[in-house]
């Protein structure tokens, strides 16, 4: 779907280990994001890229740092995880701000 | 970016139109309206987006009165296969980056 990979797709973690998801784009995008899920929170955006090495942050940035260094390649990376950080993340690439494509989702788990 | 009130659930039969308003009553004069479709387990999809008037594709109709302070996503002939949740979201995405933030959305359980 719309050239767009997330790995891991399931990770399970310990409390302060760092984790970083990775974000895979085949489709040249300019835009990508990331996004966590968490019920009752709907989607949050917690950092974006709007060209390589170019990245600000969302509303939920903080614990979280992003890296985009090949137009393909959009990583997220949680320092040191923490149970809040439990959650569905997804990443999502567009052309475009308001047409976004979302990848399969990576679900983590810090116990 | 303007807020948006739209219907915490629906349900609807297979076969059936399906229509979800959306109200937008302080939306800006450079905003334009979008939809998306999440399906369980699955990231969001965009599914439309239109400025005013009527606009339609494979998916979907998108119905926006003159005044554009709503919007209705219309389904036709719903099939259990479009059960999901389905996000109206406005902005300004003329120029510049714009976040789209996702509210609640509307759950539409379509039944046999």
């Amino acid at each position: 779907d719309a050239g767009i990979t997330q790995s891991p797709r399931h990770k399970v973690t310990e409390t302060g280990t760092p984790v970083t998801l990775r974000c895979h784009q085949t489709e040249n995008h300019r835009y990508m994001y990331w996004y966590r899920q968490d019920p009752g929170h709907g989607l949050r955006l917690i950092h974006y890229s709007y060209g390589v090495k170019d990245t600000d942050k969302g509303e939920v940035s903080d614990g979280y740092s992003v890296s985009r260094s090949k137009t393909e390649d959009f990583l997220l990376t949680l320092e040191s995880a923490t149970s809040s950080q439990t959650s569905v993340y997804f990443c999502a690439i567009g052309p475009v701000t308001y047409e976004q494509y979302f990848g399969p989702g990576t679900r983590l788990t810090v116990t | 970016l303007a807020k948006t009130t739209q219907p915490i659930s629906m349900d609807s039969y297979e076969g059936q139109e399906v229509n979800i308003t959306c109200s937008h009553n302080n939306i800006a004069t450079n905003d334009y309206i979008t939809w998306y479709q999440q399906f369980p387990s699955q990231g969001p999809r965009f599914i439309i987006q239109g400025y005013k008037t009527k606009v339609t594709n494979e998916v979907a109709s998108l119905f926006i009165p003159a005044d554009r302070k709503s919007s209705t996503l219309s389904l036709p002939r719903v099939s259990l296969s479009d059960t999901a949740v389905y996000y109206c979201l406005v902005g300004d995405f003329s120029g510049g980056y714009n976040k789209l933030i996702f509210g609640a959305g509307t759950r539409l359980a379509v039944h046999p």
